[in-house]
């Protein structure tokens, strides 16, 4: 089945530093959604990408789906302590209605 | 966008016993889904939620264990059965709209001692 792999699990950064966790799917995706998750909170939904090479931003982020339709990453650039969650993409692949989850990477940020 | 509320949104049950967990969208979703989340990790979906249907369950899910019901559009129950510890959990209630944005409800945390 399809499978999605989600880097790093865990980062730890410097208020301020920049941020990327990268997702990887085993098969081709017909869209990649990114959620967030703060502490104890819920999955939130911040942004769909459909478009092959799709680059999307949401002030300091930026999301990107690759060529192939197989990759995407979120990048946060100068982080603040706002920033700390739980990120996860969510791809799905074509005939399938229903997305797949990765794992999640886990930003800590230390003020 | 939908909100979703659940409840209870906590619970602390007996080993053995059951508890239904009752999910509320405010708007016309096209489909709900069920979804258990452990502390710290991903999500893993249970089942679809089908209108006046049985719900589609997920490789490892059964409906002995999981019944789940929705009569209408925005409403959906969830009842875990014959509760273990392994139950331990947090249920999240999830509804998409047309356009395939999922909102999650707020999830109830379940501890079976």
């Amino acid at each position: 089945g399809q499978q999605v792999m989600q880097i790093p699990q865990y980062q730890h950064v410097q208020e301020g530093e920049d941020f990327t966790t990268y997702c990887n799917s085993s098969t081709t995706l017909s869209n990649i959604q990114w959620y967030k998750q703060r502490p104890g909170g819920h999955p939130v939904f911040l942004i769909q990408l459909v478009k092959s090479g799709e680059v999307k931003k949401q002030k300091r982020l930026t999301f990107q789906f690759g060529e192939a339709k197989k990759n995407s990453s979120l990048h946060i650039t100068a982080t603040q302590t706002t920033d700390v969650g739980t990120y996860f993409c969510a791809g799905r692949a074509g005939g399938s209605y229903i997305p797949t989850f990765g794992r999640g990477t886990s930003l800590i940020v230390h003020p | 966008s939908a909100v979703i509320s659940q409840k209870p949104s906590r619970d602390i049950c007996q080993r053995g016993t059951s508890l239904t967990i009752q999910c509320q969208v405010d708007s016309q979703v096209t489909m709900m889904f069920w979804y258990r989340q452990q502390p710290g990790q991903s999500l893993t979906l249970i089942a679809t939620a089908n209108q006046g249907s049985e719900a589609t369950y997920e490789s490892g899910f059964v409906i002995d264990k999981f019944p789940i019901s929705r009569p209408n559009l925005t409403f959906s129950t969830l009842t875990v059965s014959n509760m273990s510890p392994e139950d331990s959990s947090i249920y999240l209630c999830s509804g998409r709209l047309a356009g395939e944005t999922q909102y999650f409800g707020p999830g109830t945390r379940l501890l079976v001692l």
